[in-house]
């Protein structure tokens, strides 16, 4: 069970769109659409952003989406903004009744 | 309003056992599954295990032949014990909830407790 890979940081303008990618294999991202995104500021537990690949929970803002092709998953955020500033880590269902984590992106808001 | 809270000892000696609760308040532990997770400072998530509100357990094969997690729902808490630990279980430990649904887990979490940093240091 090795972590999935995310790119280690991305930055944007406020405003902008940026995408986040979680790439795993077919033994989890690829076969299941049990994909979710937390956001994690420093010094702060992770919130959770996206569940089951695009489902947003109440609460969250409708900037944040997330999709999914084949073994990669991906979140983006539209309309960037200083308080987007933060962590952010995917995690899917990996099978055995298991869980991955991403490596984690740091986004940076310029 | 349901929360949660870790609790133990900052600091374990290497080779001893790293033992934590969490307390559920605010609502029952039953119906749900609950993690552990931990993340080593600076560095990423990683999920360690789960119980349910029977017992039953599921752990990381990385990490399942030093870990234990346990619920006691007559105190509406659950337990996590990691043996031999080494500097390399530092890290902040977090207790977090997949919500279940009908069919069962959500594989999400959408709950979590606020961490509890423990040092392995002798």
């Amino acid at each position: 069970q090795s972590a999935l890979t995310q790119p280690a940081s991305v930055s944007g303008s406020p405003g902008q769109s940026i995408t986040i990618s979680c790439t795993g294999t077919s033994s989890d991202v690829g076969s299941y659409n049990l994909v979710s995104w937390y956001q994690q500021h420093p010094g702060n537990a992770p919130k959770v952003m996206i569940y089951e690949g695009s489902t947003r929970p109440s609460g969250v803002s409708n900037r944040f989406s997330g999709s999914q092709s084949g073994n990669t998953a991906s979140l983006t955020i539209s309309g960037l903004q200083a308080e987007d500033e933060a962590d952010y880590y995917c995690c899917s269902y990996a099978g055995s009744s298991t869980y991955v984590f991403g490596t984690g992106t740091k986004v940076t808001v310029l | 309003q349901v929360q949660l809270q870790e609790s133990g000892p900052g600091l374990v000696k290497p080779s001893e056992t790293l033992s934590l609760t969490c307390t559920v308040s605010g609502g029952s532990i039953s119906s749900y599954y609950w993690s552990w997770m931990r993340q080593p400072p600076g560095k990423g998530l990683e999920w360690i295990g789960f119980v349910d509100y029977s017992g039953g357990t599921n752990y990381n094969p990385s990490l399942e032949s030093r870990v234990t997690i346990s619920v006691d729902t007559s105190k509406n808490q659950f337990s996590l014990k990691l043996t031999s630990v080494t500097a390399a279980d530092t890290a902040i430990y977090y207790c977090a909830r997949d919500p279940l649904s009908k069919l069962g887990a959500k594989w999400y979490f959408d709950l979590w407790g606020r961490g509890t940093l423990v040092n392995v240091f002798s």
